[in-house]
């Protein structure tokens, strides 16, 4: 089983929807949880760090379950621009931050 | 602000030559990371730096050594490159220490690496 695993999609949607995408992670002692966002061969950015009240960020909203080991990112009035690879990434920060990585979550959003 | 700088963008080596990544922060961060990024697989971590002086293997380190040179730089080294080693290699850096340590990494533009 993957440490981290997201449906690598793709979400096909429409300007302006609503999407959600959601990630489990397997380590229950995993202390920090991030969504960045990749562009086609570019770096991974951050998108926002997830906290366990739930934070949003502009039109971006994201959950953290540490129950269930479950995270989710909902995306609104989605934007041509938003088309994208979300990452979902969960940390543990012993010593060094050690990041784990989900393969991502291919977002395409049309006219 | 140039953040996490990467050189070269591009490389295409034969197989055993050899050739040294490099990777400087401008942000006055205390650890740094490599990464490398294929197809279907999330990003694994080579090897990473908590802080100056010290350097520590991470999930995929056979095949590199790396070389912390001073808190702004550190460099990854293949010292006789094979065709498994064909990938896309990102550096990334956090302020590492403390409270601090939680903080996001942020990545370079990333090397597109390609052995022959």
């Amino acid at each position: 089983r993957k440490e981290v695993e997201q449906d690598p999609g793709p979400f096909n949607v429409p300007e302006g929807a609503t999407v959600a995408f959601n990630c489990t992670y397997s380590n229950s002692a995993s202390q920090s949880f991030f969504w960045y966002r990749q562009d086609c061969r570019k770096e991974p950015k951050l998108l926002m760090s997830v906290y366990s009240s739930g934070n949003e960020d502009g039109r971006f909203t994201a959950q953290l379950n540490r129950a269930s080991q479950y995270i989710s990112l909902l995306i609104r009035d989605s934007k041509l621009s938003d088309s994208a690879t979300y990452l979902c990434v969960v940390a543990m920060n012993t010593g060094f931050q050690k990041l784990v990585f989900g393969t991502g979550t291919r977002l395409l959003v049309s006219p | 602000n140039a953040g996490v700088t990467q050189t070269p963008k591009f490389q295409v080596l034969k197989t055993g030559q050899s050739m040294t990544l490099q990777c400087a922060q401008d942000m006055n961060h205390n650890s740094m990371y490599w990464y490398r990024q294929d197809p279907g697989m999330g990003l694994r971590l080579i090897y990473y730096s908590a802080s100056e002086g010290t350097t520590d293997k991470g999930e995929v380190p056979n095949g590199y050594n790396v070389s912390r040179l001073n808190k702004r730089e550190f460099s990854l080294r293949l010292e006789s490159a094979a065709p498994s080693q064909t990938s896309v290699y990102f550096c990334a850096s956090n302020p590492g220490e403390g409270a601090t340590r939680r903080a996001a990494q942020h990545f370079g533009d990333g090397t597109r690496l390609s052995i022959l």
